[in-house]
């Protein structure tokens, strides 16, 4: 069974820390991970993908992948209230079909 | 703008009758649609995988003769929750596969709050 594991949280920073989001998954052979933005009541909105290992950055968001940990976090610099939601992990594996494998999410609280 | 249309975004409905929920991709085909159940505080859950001109493929659990899904054409996949129980109560979401230049992208539609009374 394909598993992805994240701390529920909640995970409370004041405005203008970096917020730091972790990920762990269970399939090494997994290829492609994703991380999502869902706000309460909608559906989840694509922020990053990575595939290889190292940092990946885009605007204020930096996505990090260690495969031999089997771990991908995600870091929110200048973390504002409007980035308050659940953020949800997902992890592809290898093979042609696009089916990910989803965490449970981390919910974020930025408060003023 | 959304590259994934979902409807209805709410629904309410009565013990034992049925609700079509439809998810249409824009500006490209879709050979492809997942659609998912989401319970408060919980992660998505893969339902099925529903594949244009053929049978769906339902995952572990998931009755398909309570929801049924239908992909006639490349841009309309739609699931039907028959005889609906409050315990069907859910957020319903659909995805679909968009190839890009660099990798396969997942869109979501806006999902749909089912609420049987």
């Amino acid at each position: 069974q394909k598993e992805v594991e994240q701390n529920s949280g909640p995970l409370s920073v004041p405005e203008g820390a970096i917020a730091s989001l972790n990920c762990t998954y269970s399939d090494r052979g997994s290829q492609s991970f994703f991380w999502y933005r869902q706000y309460s009541g909608k559906s989840p909105e694509l922020i990053m993908f990575i595939y290889s290992n190292g940092d990946k950055e885009d605007g204020r968001f930096t996505a990090q992948l260690n495969k031999a940990s089997q771990y991908v976090s995600l870091l929110i610099r200048d973390s504002q209230p409007s980035d308050s939601a659940t953020y949800l992990c997902a992890v592809k594996g290898s093979g042609g079909s696009y089916i990910p494998t989803f965490g449970r999410g981390t919910s974020l609280i930025v408060h003023p | 703008g959304a590259v994934v249309s979902q409807h209805p975004s709410r629904v309410i409905c009565k013990s034992g009758t049925s609700v079509k929920i439809e998810c249409r991709s824009l500006d490209f085909q879709a050979t492809t649609m997942f659609w998912y159940r989401q319970f408060p505080k919980q992660s998505l859950m893969l339902m099925a995988t529903s594949n244009e001109g053929s049978k769906a493929t339902y995952e572990q659990g998931v009755e398909k003769d309570k929801f049924l899904i239908n992909h006639a054409s490349l841009t309309l996949s739609t699931l039907t929750v028959t005889s609906a129980h409050p315990e069907d109560s859910s957020f319903y979401i659909c995805s679909a596969p968009r190839r890009g230049s660099t990798n396969t992208e997942a869109f979501f539609g806006q999902g749909t709050r089912l609420t049987v009374v």
